[in-house]
């Protein structure tokens, strides 16, 4: 069956550090590919979504992601962290066929020490 | 920006009574998701419509969760009888088209005592 893995369930950074948040995925099919941030209390949001082209992706809040087809990863970057983007980050993915529904993996959370 | 609305926004409820949860998607998105997220978890998806069919609900417990959409615009999903390990959140979401990302809904966070 289709799987989305992000094995770094808690992070914790300080201010200015570079982050990467892994996310793999399994099919060997054709993929859409997102990342979710739900900061503290609020709602799922969409930081950055790839579908085809240009591998690297960049999105919104200075975050960018690069799809690596070989090695089924869609890993999350962003070059220093801030204390406001304290929050849980999804990697999700929608397998290709059908009615497409998204699968999510089973997030990261991530504290930014000031 | 357009938004996904939800209500109530938090339930709590005695085990063994019924509950329901109210979504309106944006306005012209044809697909809408109900997904249930456990603390600690990521949303698993419960049912999806395209309009007003249900295309998936594989994962719906279908003894206890029922979710209609019948004018293929709002989206009622009702639990009933409720049991303790259904307390966790209710995500609803729409999309356009299914395969652009979705919007998601506050949630309504659901407690069963």
């Amino acid at each position: 069956a289709q799987s989305v893995s992000q094995h770094n369930h808690h992070v914790i950074l300080s201010e200015a550090a570079s982050l990467e948040l892994g996310c793999n995925y399994s099919y060997g099919g054709t993929v859409n590919l997102f990342w979710y941030v739900q900061y503290p209390g609020q709602h799922l949001q969409l930081l950055l979504k790839y579908f085809s082209g240009d591998p690297l992706v960049k999105g919104i809040k200075g975050f960018e992601a690069e799809f690596i087809k070989s090695k089924f990863s869609f890993n999350l970057r962003k070059p220093s962290v801030q204390w406001s983007d304290t929050a849980e980050y999804f990697c999700a993915v929608t397998f290709s066929g059908g009615y497409q529904k998204v699968t999510f993996g089973t997030g990261t959370k991530l504290q930014v020490i000031p | 920006e357009a938004e996904v609305a939800q209500s109530p926004r938090y339930k709590i409820t005695e085990k063994s009574q019924a509950v329901a949860f109210w979504c309106d998607p944006i306005s012209g998105h044809a697909t809408l998701y109900w997904y249930r997220q456990i603390l600690g978890q990521g949303p698993e998806l419960l049912v999806q419509f395209q309009d007003e069919s249900v295309v998936d609900d594989s994962q719906l417990p279908k003894d206890r969760f029922s979710a209609e959409r019948l004018k293929g615009v709002d989206s009622t999903l009702k639990i009933q009888p409720a049991e303790l390990g259904d307390s966790a959140m209710y995500l609803c979401a729409s999309s356009p088209d299914g395969s652009y990302g979705y919007t998601f809904g506050s949630g309504t966070r659901l407690t069963v005592v």
